[in-house]
């Protein structure tokens, strides 16, 4: 059973801070990597996408991944009250073939202004 | 302006019987999906079309069924066999099936099955 694993939170971070989110996978093999912002009551969106290991920068975003120690994380520079929403990491095993995402269950982000 | 629609945003139905939920894309995207939301779970694939005429089951697609006659239009239809119909469902897709490809989702229906 291939999993994805997040803190569910609340995770709570002063308004200006940098909010760190973490995601944690199984499968060794997996090669994309996405993270999605859900707003209460809506649909997920997409924020960021990442193939390869180390940082990449998105305007306030940063991806991070390490597939030696099979963890990716999302940095929010300079956070702001309309980052709160539930972020949810999602995995796929292969760049090609019938493989499917697994979703985490989603990390709960509160900015306090 | 192109995007992903579903409709309706809210259907509330009675036990036994069967509801079609429509999704319709106009991005030109080869592959979409059907996934289910309960609180506090993570995304759920119930079923997935990779090209017309062509689907695969997901995890849960137990007491589901779809089609997909046209390339923008994968509706989802929750049967009577489906124990617990009750959830938010989603509707995505992708260029491609595949995992380099991004998937962008829905406005969601929010099922309510008394």
């Amino acid at each position: 059973q291939k999993e994805v694993e997040q803190n569910s939170g609340p995770l709570s971070v002063p308004e200006g801070a940098i909010a760190s989110l973490n995601c944690t996978y199984s499968d060794r093999g997996s090669q994309s990597f996405f993270w999605y912002r859900q707003y209460s009551g809506k649909s997920p969106e997409l924020i960021m996408f990442i193939y390869s290991n180390g940082d990449k920068e998105d305007g306030r975003f940063t991806a991070q991944l390490n597939k030696a120690s099979q963890y990716v994380s999302l940095l929010i520079r300079d956070s702001q009250p309309s980052d709160s929403a539930t972020y949810l990491c999602a995995v796929h095993p292969l760049p090609f073939g019938n493989e499917k995402l697994t979703f985490g269950t989603g990390t709960r982000l509160t900015i306090i202004p | 302006d192109g995007g992903i629609t579903q409709s309706p945003k809210y259907l509330f139905r009675k036990e036994g019987q069967n509801v079609t939920l429509s999704c319709e894309q106009n991005l030109n995207h080869d592959a979409m999906y059907w996934y289910r939301q309960d609180p506090g779970q993570g995304l759920r694939l119930i079923y997935y079309s990779q090209i017309v005429n062509d689907f695969q089951k997901g995890d849960i697609a137990e007491g589901y069924s779809v089609s997909r006659e046209k390339k923008e239009s994968f509706p989802l239809t929750v049967t009577s066999a489906q124990k617990n119909p009750t959830a938010f469902y989603l509707c995505a897709s992708s260029l491609r099936a595949t995992g380099d490809y991004e998937q962008y989702f829905g406005p969601g229906t929010r099922l309510t099955v008394t």
